[in-house]
């Protein structure tokens, strides 16, 4: 079964909007790592954020993880066209194995 | 430094073929993983590989697919025998040696989009 779980499924902005997406899990985490994917494309690294951490950030991203609540939010910033793709979390319940979420599909408009 | 390598990038097979799908890891990396992604899905772990031993491979089916990482050259995946529900985005990514840095991130490929007419 799947641990972590996107919400939504999918995102429709403006440019220069913020885009907040959430997820969900259910085990005990080592880390939580978001990656994007562009459609038909591979999957580029975001940010990892370790289950002894609140908060991170990176450029325009900032990732919570709440693990008493077992879920994390990753916030856009400022969005641009560019940030059109499938944005998935991944579990690491210290085994190696990333357990991927169905996504959230962000679209943003110009 | 270049980032991990996949090839074929698509690959069509008839059913009943075989299907083989490459992996180079980044360099310095021994840790070798394969996903598998159906449409509209997230990926789901296969195998999880180090140089020439295979860690894990719980999440591969037990018939007709195989992994391999040897001492000299790229992982392979091999399916055998596919059928149409092997359709499917396979991804491969990498993780450098347990005692490096960034251990915990893995960094994927390109994907191999396997179709099976």
């Amino acid at each position: 079964s799947q641990q972590g779980e996107e919400d939504p499924q999918a995102l429709s902005i403006q440019e220069g909007e913020n885009a907040t997406m959430n997820c969900s899990y259910k085990t005990s985490i080592n880390n939580l790592q978001w990656y994007r994917q562009n459609s038909g494309r591979g999957l580029v690294h975001l940010i990892l954020i370790r289950s002894n951490e609140r908060e991170k950030h990176s450029g325009r991203l900032r990732v919570t993880l709440d693990t008493s609540k077992k879920s994390s939010s990753l916030l856009i910033t400022a969005s641009r066209a560019a940030d059109t793709a499938s944005y998935f979390c991944a579990t690491d319940a210290r085994d190696y194995k990333l357990s991927f979420g169905a996504g959230t599909t962000v679209t943003v408009r110009a | 430094n270049a980032g991990v390598m996949q090839n074929p990038r698509h690959l069509v097979r008839r059913r009943g073929q075989e299907a083989r799908l490459r992996c180079s890891p980044m360099k310095g990396h021994s840790h070798v993983y394969w996903y598998r992604q159906l449409p509209e899905e997230g990926l789901k772990f296969m195998v999880y590989l180090q140089k020439e031993n295979i860690i894990d491979e719980s999440g591969m089916p037990k018939e007709r697919f195989s992994a391999e990482f040897p001492k000299e050259g790229p992982s392979i995946l091999r399916i055998q025998q596919v059928v149409r529900g092997d359709s499917a985005a396979y991804f491969c990514a990498s993780s450098p040696p347990t005692s490096g840095e960034n251990t915990d991130t893995q960094y994927f490929g390109p994907g191999t989009r396997l179709t099976v007419l």
